[in-house]
Protein backbone atom coordinates (compact mmCIF):
# COMPACT_ATOMS: atom_id res chain seq x y z
CA UNK A 1 0.00 0.00 0.00
CA UNK A 2 1.02 3.54 -0.55
CA UNK A 3 1.40 4.09 3.78
CA UNK A 4 1.24 2.06 6.45
CA UNK A 5 -2.86 1.36 7.56
CA UNK A 6 -3.42 0.52 11.47
CA UNK A 7 -7.04 -0.74 12.40
CA UNK A 8 -9.22 -0.59 14.17
CA UNK A 9 -8.28 3.49 14.63
CA UNK A 10 -10.31 2.99 18.13
CA UNK A 11 -11.08 0.28 19.91
CA UNK A 12 -12.70 0.34 23.46
CA UNK A 13 -12.72 -2.06 25.82
CA UNK A 14 -13.21 -3.39 29.06
CA UNK A 15 -10.97 -4.45 31.76
CA UNK A 16 -10.36 -7.84 31.62
CA UNK A 17 -10.79 -8.32 27.91
CA UNK A 18 -8.41 -9.13 24.97
CA UNK A 19 -7.28 -7.25 21.79
CA UNK A 20 -6.05 -7.24 18.82
CA UNK A 21 -3.98 -4.37 16.88
CA UNK A 22 -3.58 -4.60 13.19
CA UNK A 23 -0.91 -3.08 11.00
CA UNK A 24 -0.05 -3.53 7.26
CA UNK A 25 3.15 -1.86 6.54
CA UNK A 26 3.98 -0.13 3.61
CA UNK A 27 4.91 -3.21 0.38
CA UNK A 28 8.72 -4.44 0.68
CA UNK A 29 9.14 -3.15 4.05
CA UNK A 30 11.02 -5.77 5.91
CA UNK A 31 11.27 -4.24 8.55
CA UNK A 32 8.66 -3.18 11.44
CA UNK A 33 8.10 -1.96 14.59
CA UNK A 34 5.54 -1.12 17.47
CA UNK A 35 5.82 1.72 19.24
CA UNK A 36 3.33 3.04 22.66
CA UNK A 37 2.64 6.50 22.74
CA UNK A 38 0.81 7.28 26.36
CA UNK A 39 -0.79 11.05 26.54
CA UNK A 40 1.54 13.48 26.33
CA UNK A 41 4.42 11.20 26.11
CA UNK A 42 6.86 10.37 23.20
CA UNK A 43 6.32 6.87 21.44
CA UNK A 44 8.28 3.95 23.05
CA UNK A 45 9.65 0.98 21.71
CA UNK A 46 7.96 -1.93 21.75
CA UNK A 47 8.84 -4.71 19.78
CA UNK A 48 10.82 -5.12 16.55
CA UNK A 49 10.19 -7.74 14.02
CA UNK A 50 12.73 -8.02 10.43
CA UNK A 51 10.82 -10.51 8.20
CA UNK A 52 8.59 -12.74 9.79
CA UNK A 53 10.98 -12.84 13.13
CA UNK A 54 10.62 -11.16 16.17
CA UNK A 55 14.50 -9.36 16.45
CA UNK A 56 13.58 -7.57 19.55
CA UNK A 57 11.29 -7.36 21.59
CA UNK A 58 12.80 -5.80 24.79
CA UNK A 59 10.16 -3.39 25.03
CA UNK A 60 7.36 -5.30 25.51
CA UNK A 61 5.78 -4.21 29.07
CA UNK A 62 4.90 -7.80 30.29
CA UNK A 63 4.21 -11.15 29.07
CA UNK A 64 0.52 -10.31 28.48
CA UNK A 65 1.56 -8.36 25.53
CA UNK A 66 2.59 -10.66 22.23
CA UNK A 67 2.83 -9.43 18.70
CA UNK A 68 3.76 -11.92 15.18
CA UNK A 69 3.83 -11.13 11.93
CA UNK A 70 3.34 -14.75 10.32
CA UNK A 71 3.89 -14.18 6.29
CA UNK A 72 6.49 -11.13 7.37
CA UNK A 73 4.19 -8.49 5.84
CA UNK A 74 1.03 -8.02 8.13
CA UNK A 75 1.23 -7.57 11.53
CA UNK A 76 -1.38 -8.22 15.15
CA UNK A 77 -0.11 -7.02 18.33
CA UNK A 78 -2.43 -8.82 20.91
CA UNK A 79 -2.82 -7.74 24.83
CA UNK A 80 -4.42 -9.97 26.90
CA UNK A 81 -6.25 -9.45 30.15
CA UNK A 82 -5.93 -5.05 29.70
CA UNK A 83 -5.58 -2.99 32.05
CA UNK A 84 -6.63 0.14 32.17
CA UNK A 85 -2.88 1.02 32.32
CA UNK A 86 -2.95 0.10 28.69
CA UNK A 87 -4.77 2.90 27.23
CA UNK A 88 -2.30 4.85 24.63
CA UNK A 89 -2.34 4.98 21.34
CA UNK A 90 -0.20 2.33 19.38
CA UNK A 91 1.55 2.93 16.52
CA UNK A 92 3.10 0.49 14.29
CA UNK A 93 6.17 1.74 11.47
CA UNK A 94 7.80 0.04 8.81
CA UNK A 95 11.32 0.66 7.03
CA UNK A 96 12.34 -0.81 3.66
CA UNK A 97 16.35 -1.33 5.55
CA UNK A 98 17.14 -3.57 8.51
CA UNK A 99 17.95 -1.75 12.27
CA UNK A 100 21.23 -1.40 12.37
CA UNK A 101 22.26 -0.81 8.10
CA UNK A 102 24.41 1.97 7.59
CA UNK A 103 22.84 5.68 7.12
CA UNK A 104 19.84 6.81 8.34
CA UNK A 105 16.99 4.09 8.88
CA UNK A 106 13.79 6.36 8.16
CA UNK A 107 10.92 4.92 9.69
CA UNK A 108 7.05 5.85 7.92
CA UNK A 109 4.61 5.71 10.94
CA UNK A 110 0.60 4.78 10.51
CA UNK A 111 -1.72 7.12 12.30
CA UNK A 112 -2.02 4.74 14.80
CA UNK A 113 -4.95 2.96 16.87
CA UNK A 114 -6.14 4.62 20.05
CA UNK A 115 -6.75 1.88 22.40
CA UNK A 116 -9.33 2.64 26.23
CA UNK A 117 -9.71 0.18 28.34
CA UNK A 118 -12.78 1.12 30.70
CA UNK B 1 21.36 3.07 28.66
CA UNK B 2 20.72 5.65 25.78
CA UNK B 3 18.33 8.59 26.36
CA UNK B 4 17.57 11.85 24.23
CA UNK B 5 16.12 15.30 26.38
CA UNK B 6 13.80 17.75 24.47
CA UNK B 7 13.02 21.28 25.62
CA UNK B 8 9.40 20.88 27.25
CA UNK B 9 6.00 22.82 25.82
CA UNK B 10 4.02 24.09 25.11
CA UNK B 11 5.74 26.73 23.19
CA UNK B 12 2.90 29.56 21.80
CA UNK B 13 4.25 32.01 19.23
CA UNK B 14 2.82 35.06 16.92
CA UNK B 15 3.10 34.03 13.42
CA UNK B 16 6.49 35.05 11.78
CA UNK B 17 8.41 34.59 15.10
CA UNK B 18 11.73 32.97 15.23
CA UNK B 19 11.32 29.30 16.81
CA UNK B 20 14.15 27.58 18.58
CA UNK B 21 13.08 23.87 19.74
CA UNK B 22 16.10 22.73 22.20
CA UNK B 23 17.50 18.61 21.90
CA UNK B 24 20.09 16.87 23.59
CA UNK B 25 20.99 13.46 23.72
CA UNK B 26 23.20 10.57 24.96
CA UNK B 27 26.62 10.89 24.27
CA UNK B 28 26.82 6.84 24.19
CA UNK B 29 27.83 5.98 19.79
CA UNK B 30 27.44 8.00 16.35
CA UNK B 31 23.58 8.05 16.47
CA UNK B 32 21.35 9.36 13.38
CA UNK B 33 19.43 12.10 14.20
CA UNK B 34 15.77 12.71 13.54
CA UNK B 35 13.16 15.16 14.35
CA UNK B 36 9.55 14.03 13.36
CA UNK B 37 6.58 15.95 13.49
CA UNK B 38 3.02 15.17 14.72
CA UNK B 39 0.09 17.63 12.94
CA UNK B 40 -3.19 17.22 14.79
CA UNK B 41 -5.31 14.56 14.19
CA UNK B 42 -2.07 12.54 11.83
CA UNK B 43 0.46 10.21 12.49
CA UNK B 44 4.38 10.79 12.63
CA UNK B 45 5.93 12.58 10.06
CA UNK B 46 9.74 12.68 9.22
CA UNK B 47 10.40 16.41 9.16
CA UNK B 48 14.13 16.44 8.97
CA UNK B 49 17.26 14.26 9.61
CA UNK B 50 20.81 14.51 9.74
CA UNK B 51 23.60 11.14 9.85
CA UNK B 52 27.03 12.64 10.96
CA UNK B 53 28.39 15.71 12.37
CA UNK B 54 28.06 19.11 11.08
CA UNK B 55 25.59 17.60 8.72
CA UNK B 56 22.64 19.95 8.67
CA UNK B 57 18.97 18.51 8.08
CA UNK B 58 16.15 20.70 6.77
CA UNK B 59 12.82 20.67 5.34
CA UNK B 60 9.90 23.20 4.92
CA UNK B 61 11.86 26.00 6.43
CA UNK B 62 13.28 23.80 9.66
CA UNK B 63 16.64 23.62 9.66
CA UNK B 64 18.46 21.32 12.55
CA UNK B 65 22.64 20.79 12.70
CA UNK B 66 24.50 17.69 14.32
CA UNK B 67 26.41 19.37 16.81
CA UNK B 68 28.96 16.37 18.34
CA UNK B 69 30.67 18.23 20.51
CA UNK B 70 27.81 19.12 22.41
CA UNK B 71 25.34 16.32 21.42
CA UNK B 72 22.78 18.78 20.39
CA UNK B 73 20.53 19.02 17.49
CA UNK B 74 18.17 21.86 18.51
CA UNK B 75 15.58 22.84 15.89
CA UNK B 76 14.85 26.03 14.36
CA UNK B 77 12.77 27.68 11.67
CA UNK B 78 13.01 31.26 11.29
CA UNK B 79 9.56 32.35 10.55
CA UNK B 80 6.77 30.11 11.52
CA UNK B 81 3.81 30.32 10.47
CA UNK B 82 -0.03 28.73 11.78
CA UNK B 83 0.27 25.40 9.69
CA UNK B 84 3.39 24.94 11.64
CA UNK B 85 1.43 24.08 14.84
CA UNK B 86 2.09 20.81 16.16
CA UNK B 87 3.26 18.50 18.37
CA UNK B 88 7.43 17.96 17.53
CA UNK B 89 9.70 14.71 18.72
CA UNK B 90 13.41 14.73 18.76
CA UNK B 91 14.72 11.05 18.22
CA UNK B 92 17.60 10.07 17.79
CA UNK B 93 18.42 6.26 16.08
CA UNK B 94 21.68 4.53 17.83
CA UNK B 95 20.54 1.51 15.75
CA UNK B 96 21.89 -2.01 15.91
CA UNK B 97 22.31 -3.41 18.87
CA UNK B 98 21.80 -0.57 21.11
CA UNK B 99 18.20 0.02 20.51
CA UNK B 100 16.21 1.50 18.37
CA UNK B 101 14.77 5.15 17.22
CA UNK B 102 14.34 6.85 20.76
CA UNK B 103 11.72 9.61 21.23
CA UNK B 104 12.08 12.30 23.74
CA UNK B 105 8.88 13.40 25.22
CA UNK B 106 7.59 16.13 22.85
CA UNK B 107 7.08 19.42 22.09
CA UNK B 108 3.98 21.25 21.41
CA UNK B 109 3.85 24.29 19.58
CA UNK B 110 1.15 26.55 18.91
CA UNK B 111 1.06 29.64 16.42
CA UNK B 112 -1.36 32.13 16.71
CA UNK B 113 -2.11 34.58 13.47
Amino acid sequence: GAGVSQTPSNKVTEKGKYVELRCDPISGHTALYWYRQSLGQGPEFLIYFQGTGAADDSGLPNDRFFAVRPEGSVSTLKIQRTERGDSAVYLCASSLRARGSSGANVLTFGAGSRLTVL
Amino acid sequence: GNSVTQMEGPVTLSEEAFLTINCTYTATGYPSLFWYVQYPGEGLQLLLKATKADDKGSNKGFEATYRKETTSFHLEKGSVQVSDSAVYFCAPDYGGSQGNLIFGKGTKLSVKP
